[in-house]
């Protein structure tokens, strides 16, 4: 079964400064990759996806995020994060089995905390 | 910009209650989802419907959970007698494409078991 991993609970970044988080997933072949951003009493809302082709996607609000096959990575980027940025970041994975509406499978989630 | 919108947005039930969460997806979709959260958890995929029948659905949908599209616009989630356990957020979420791609989430409902 896939799996995908945020190694990072709490980031804490200075505003200004550029972030970054890490995603890592579990998967035979290349499946879709995404990230989703929920803040406070929200729901998730997709910054960016990956399904093929050019290995840097841009997203929403000045995010991006590059997938590397060869680390199995799929880290979420910001050259200056502001302080309406803090936030809860998940990456999520979703298959295609050809059959059915398959799922996204979700990471535990970091917790983004912007520091003045 | 179209929404999924889901009802209530807090609901409080007793144990063994049954309880009704309600979604009205994106008009045009036609896949759609349920996904709950613990508190302090991830995410996690619960049931994907389409064409009026379930999908997918993972291990935590057993036999208490329920879900109907009863009306062509609405979408609900039912559990038949409800556990503290349950005790979580209930996202909605819809999308054109069965891979869950572009999925479009619901704010939540938060379901308090007591």
């Amino acid at each position: 079964a896939q799996s995908v991993t945020q190694p990072d609970i709490h980031i804490t970044v200075s505003e200004g400064a550029s972030l970054e988080l890490r995603c890592n997933y579990s998967y035979g072949a290349t499946p879709y990759l995404f990230w989703y951003v929920q803040s406070p009493g929200q729901g998730l809302q997709l910054l960016l996806k990956y399904f093929s082709g050019d290995t840097l996607v841009q997203g929403i609000k000045g995010f991006e995020a590059e997938f590397k096959r060869s680390q199995s990575s799929f880290n979420l980027r910001k050259p200056s994060v502001h302080w309406s940025d803090a936030a809860e970041y998940f990456c999520a994975v979703g298959l295609y089995s050809g059959g059915g509406a398959d799922g996204l499978t979700f990471g535990k989630g970091t917790h983004l905390i912007i520091q003045p | 910009e179209p929404e999924v919108t889901q009802t209530p947005s807090h609901q409080v039930t007793q144990m063994g209650q049954e309880v009704i969460l309600r979604c009205v997806p994106i008009s045009n979709h036609l896949y759609f989802y349920w996904y709950r959260q613990i508190l302090g958890q991830k995410v996690e995929f619960l049931v994907s419907f389409y064409n009026n029948e379930i999908s997918e659905k993972s291990e935590i949908f057993d036999d208490q959970f329920s879900v109907e599209r009863p009306d062509g616009s609405n979408f609900t989630l039912k559990i038949r007698s409800t556990k503290l356990e349950d005790s979580a957020m209930y996202f909605c979420a819809s999308s054109t494409h069965p891979t869950g791609t572009e999925a479009f989430f619901g704010q939540g409902t938060r379901l308090t078991v007591v």
